[in-house]
């Protein structure tokens, strides 16, 4: 159980396109997904927190307009690149926790998507 | 805030030999505590946590014990394989929020 999925696993695109992410709980319904980015052999950074219904919270210094997040459902969240550059080249990565009573969530991830931007 | 730290790598071993990696956290109150192993290429998959004080996680022949008494989660691992190579992930989640918190990662190399 506790499986999340993302697509697609590896996207090639030319700098200006836009590039949609999406990121699944196959057998749990998620309120909350995370998406972040990882820089090679770096820790991951996270981007922001994707709310189910509403607004997605942005960490710092990450450009909402550049990352747009929609949580349409209990089990998708999509990032949507927009106009992509090479800069923005990197692994993303979302993660989904089951809600259990007591202890915080634990946080399952997806197998990420590798971006290249040309 | 909240900060996790690892022991740096790369951590080079053979195989068959004992593997620890230190992570120690601060945090307010009694975050549940994780680590996650990544693979080359993959994403990162949930290894084993501990949610209270002297808990100990386990899975695939790896352990670590939650020590509040001194702040640590490390992870430990009698006989390491070639195939153990990835990079680890602590973690903690503190119990006022749901947002993890990452160490550094730390890159395990093992050879044959």
């Amino acid at each position: 159980g506790a499986v999340v999925s993302q697509h697609p696993s590896w996207v090639i695109c030319k700098s200006g396109t836009s590039v949609k992410i999406e990121c699944r709980s196959l057998d749990f319904q998620a309120t909350t997904m995370f998406w972040y980015r990882q820089f090679p052999k770096q820790s991951l950074m996270l981007m922001a927190t994707s709310n189910e219904g509403s607004k997605a919270t942005y960490e710092q210094g990450v450009e909402k307009d550049k990352f747009l997040i929609n949580h349409a459902s209990l089990t998708l969240s999509t990032l949507t690149v927009t106009s992509a550059h090479p800069e923005d080249s990197s692994f993303y990565i979302c993660s989904a926790g089951p809600r259990t009573s007591g202890a915080p969530e634990t946080q399952y991830f997806g197998p990420g998507t590798r971006l290249l931007v040309l | 805030g909240d900060s996790v730290t690892q022991m740096e790598g790369p951590v080079t071993l053979s195989e068959e030999a004992f593997l620890t990696i230190n992570c120690t956290y601060t945090a307010t109150g009694y975050p549940s505590l994780f680590w996650y192993v990544q693979y080359p290429g993959e994403g990162l998959q949930l290894l084993l946590k501990a949610t209270k004080a002297d808990d100990k996680g386990s899975n695939k022949g790896f352990e670590a014990t939650y020590r509040k008494e001194t702040t640590s989660f490390h992870l430990e691992k009698g006989s390491v394989q070639v195939s153990d190579s990835a990079v680890y992930f602590c973690a903690l989640i503190n119990n006022a929020g749901n947002m993890l918190t990452f160490g550094g990662g730390t890159r395990l190399m093992v050879k044959p």
